[in-house]
């Protein structure tokens, strides 16, 4: 197995709920990585996992939280956002240290 | 090149002629760079990467060239296709593990 999966593909969500965006990959990778892209936007680096732990930060707002459960996912639960946090929800893994990035399709994520 | 507001930097190239994509990073200190290809309602898809210590990669297809004085790195799309239509970004490893990407030009590849 040689992907990433992202679910869902698509969300929708008012700024009161309370969802999760996951991420997958079986393929051994120790750091995973969540990035946001906005419309013709390069996408930006939000969080680094390393072994599971917390590695970077960059100054993500506390509506943002992510969990590590084990090396195989990722998720991102999202609480209280704004319709300006609307955009592509990328997650990444690579095997650890500077190389061999593998990217999700992304989720799709509105707030109405 | 980089995107500016709401308009990315746009190639129109004729199918069968050769593309030319350009990049300037900004960290000296950057030692591994990675060109994506991102197709719309996908998520970044490996190109090639080089090391600091190449000047020159070659893949199927595609060259990356590498430019440490002036930070520069391009890319080379040889016979382009109408499936190489997309969104390129080139993207940068600095220490820390931080794959920082680099604005985007647009290819739309003429029949």
């Amino acid at each position: 197995d040689t992907e990433v999966t992202q679910t869902p593909k698509h969300l929708v969500m008012g700024m009161t709920n309370k969802k999760s965006l996951k991420c997958e990959q079986h393929m051994g990778h120790r750091a995973m990585y969540w990035y946001k892209q906005k419309a013709k936007k390069p996408p930006e680096l939000m969080f680094v996992y390393s072994y599971e732990k917390l590695s970077i930060n960059e100054s993500v707002p506390s509506r943002f939280s992510p969990e590590c459960p084990n090396s195989s996912l990722l998720n991102l639960h999202l609480h209280a956002l704004q319709p300006e946090d609307s955009a592509l929800y990328l997650c990444a893994s690579s095997p650890g240290q500077g190389d061999g990035y593998t990217f999700g399709s992304g989720t799709r994520l509105t707030v109405v | 090149g980089e995107s500016v507001g709401l308009h990315l930097p746009t190639l129109s190239v004729q199918e069968g002629d050769n593309s030319i994509i350009n990049c300037a990073y900004s960290n000296s200190a950057s030692d591994y760079f990675i060109w994506y290809k991102q197709e719309s309602g996908k998520g970044p898809q490996f190109i090639i990467d080089i090391r600091s210590n190449m000047d020159k990669r070659q893949g199927q297809r595609v060259t990356v060239l590498l430019n440490k004085t002036v930070k520069h790195l391009s890319l080379q799309i040889a016979a382009t296709q109408p499936g190489d239509s997309a969104v390129y970004f080139c993207a940068e490893i600095a220490a820390g593990n931080k794959l920082t990407f680099g604005g985007g030009t647009r290819v739309l590849v003429k029949p």
